[in-house]
């Protein structure tokens, strides 16, 4: 199986700044990677589709990048409701398979 | 809308068999090009995808699992559901169940529902 491997695990930012996230896969994913958002004790959020196509109502300070196996979600202005683990997940192979999540925290 | 609700048993014995089912609203599971998922989550830890429900009936399984797993469809009640058994406590976890688009990503889940595997 494909194994995606985030970072960093654990961020502290404070709001206003850009923060990138990487997820490196173990083959090549083509763009069938997704970004997802989970606040705590929420279900996850689709963010991104196909590696850099925003789903309906997110908003423009979430963008994703990338294809291949290297991947990146960048927040740029961070916002105090931003705090949450982000998941990245491929659907390129079956099984489909998430990254292990990085944790944002607002300063 | 599309909503998505799951429904179970809270706890349940080792070596027992968990049923899951997950009531969807706003949307029909008979519609072309969607995909309906199990993913759970043990606690503080990450994402793990379960297997998935066709449109038509089809299904595919994570391997991890293959051999304790069965998701169904029952399109007359617009619902689809999980069935894992042979329970350890390994297994205790929250469930979400999700549309898929196509085989690629979620855009709608549900709210989880958390299973434990307790005597």
């Amino acid at each position: 199986e494909i194994v995606l491997t985030q970072s960093p695990d654990f961020q502290s930012v404070s709001p206003g700044e850009n923060v990138t996230i990487t997820c490196r896969a173990s083959q090549n994913t083509g763009t069938y990677l997704h970004w997802y958002q989970q606040k705590p004790d929420q279900s996850p959020k689709l963010l991104i589709k196909f590696a850099s196509q925003s789903f309906s109502g997110v908003p423009s300070r979430f963008s994703g990048s990338g294809s291949g196996t290297d991947f990146t979600l960048t927040i740029n202005s961070l916002e105090v409701e931003d705090a949450a683990t982000y998941y990245c997940h491929q659907s390129s192979t079956s099984p489909d398979t998430f990254g292990q999540g990085t944790k944002l925290e607002i300063k | 809308q599309v909503q998505l609700q799951e429904s179970g048993p809270g706890l349940v014995k080792p070596s027992e068999t968990l049923s899951l089912t997950c009531i969807v609203s706003g949307g029909s599971v008979s519609s072309g090009g969607h995909y309906w998922h199990w993913i759970r989550q043990p606690p503080g830890k990450g994402l793990e995808w379960i297997g998935y429900v066709s449109y038509s009936g089809g299904t595919r399984y994570n391997p991890s699992l293959k051999s304790r797993v069965t998701i169904s469809v029952d399109t007359s009640k617009n619902q689809f559901s999980l069935k894992l058994t042979s329970l350890t406590a390994a297994d205790t976890a929250v469930f979400y169940c999700a549309r898929g688009s196509a085989t690629d990503y979620f855009d709608y889940w549900g709210q989880g529902t958390l299973l434990t595997v307790s005597s």
